[in-house]
């Protein structure tokens, strides 16, 4: 068990160009989630998959914002078009158990600043 | 819509000294509480949850905390904090599987 992964760690971009992060879950996790984490503020839900399937989008999630998990194991978030407010910790989790007994496992996020 | 306050930003204490995190709550039906820890270049670490039952959970690392339903509070306590445990504490309530609802975080300062 090797933990949830992502890549890169950090991330600096111009306005206006789009940017990938990936997540490597857990092996055998089958929910995976992602989250917004902005200074001085709390982690914010942004969307969660079920296997490959997408199941529910925050309204944070702009147009410009598309999450995949193409074969239920990685998943990757891309932002389109990138604004100085989207400069946050993107945080991924994925989770064992069901119900009440679910347990997230977080990676150590990316940071992403847009300049 | 459910939410917690983390009306502490910063919490400066003294190594051994006891410290409480206070996490108030809002919510209409029935709850679930997490408090979770994130030190420096780390990801988020589950500390304790409150699901039902006892209303006194323990947690990882020495934590425990008191779900209180008649004041809507979940403290998070400890009676002797090390150098170690300074990092970020986030309290959180559950909205539906683990769509979590995080405060604004505590920063626990510890100093020797």
């Amino acid at each position: 068990d090797t933990g949830v992964s992502q890549d890169p760690r950090h991330k600096i971009t111009k306005r206006g160009q789009n940017v990938t992060f990936r997540c490597d879950p857990i092996s055998e996790h089958n929910r995976l989630y992602w989250y917004r984490q902005t200074l001085g503020q709390g982690p914010e839900f942004l969307t969660y998959f079920q296997n490959e399937a997408q199941l529910e989008k925050s309204r944070l999630l702009s147009d410009r914002f598309s999450a995949e998990r193409p074969k239920g194991s990685f998943s990757t978030l891309e932002i389109q078009r990138t604004e100085q407010g989207d400069s946050a910790m993107y945080l991924c989790a994925s989770s064992s158990g069901q119900g009440v007994n679910e347990k997230l496992f977080f990676g150590s996020g990316t940071q992403l600043s847009v300049l | 819509a459910q939410s917690v306050t983390q009306l502490d930003s910063q919490v400066p204490v003294f190594e051994e000294a006891p410290v409480e995190l206070r996490c108030n709550y809002s919510s209409s039906v029935s709850v679930y509480l997490f408090w979770y820890v994130q030190y420096p270049n780390q990801g988020l670490q589950l500390l304790l949850k409150y699901l039902s039952g006892s209303t006194l959970v323990k947690g990882i690392n020495g934590f425990e905390a008191e779900f209180n339903k008649s004041q809507t509070s979940f403290h998070l306590r400890k009676p002797s904090v090390h150098i170690s445990d300074t990092a970020e504490y986030f309290c959180a309530v559950n909205t539906g599987f683990q769509k979590l609802v995080f405060g604004t975080g505590t920063r626990l300062l510890v100093s020797p």
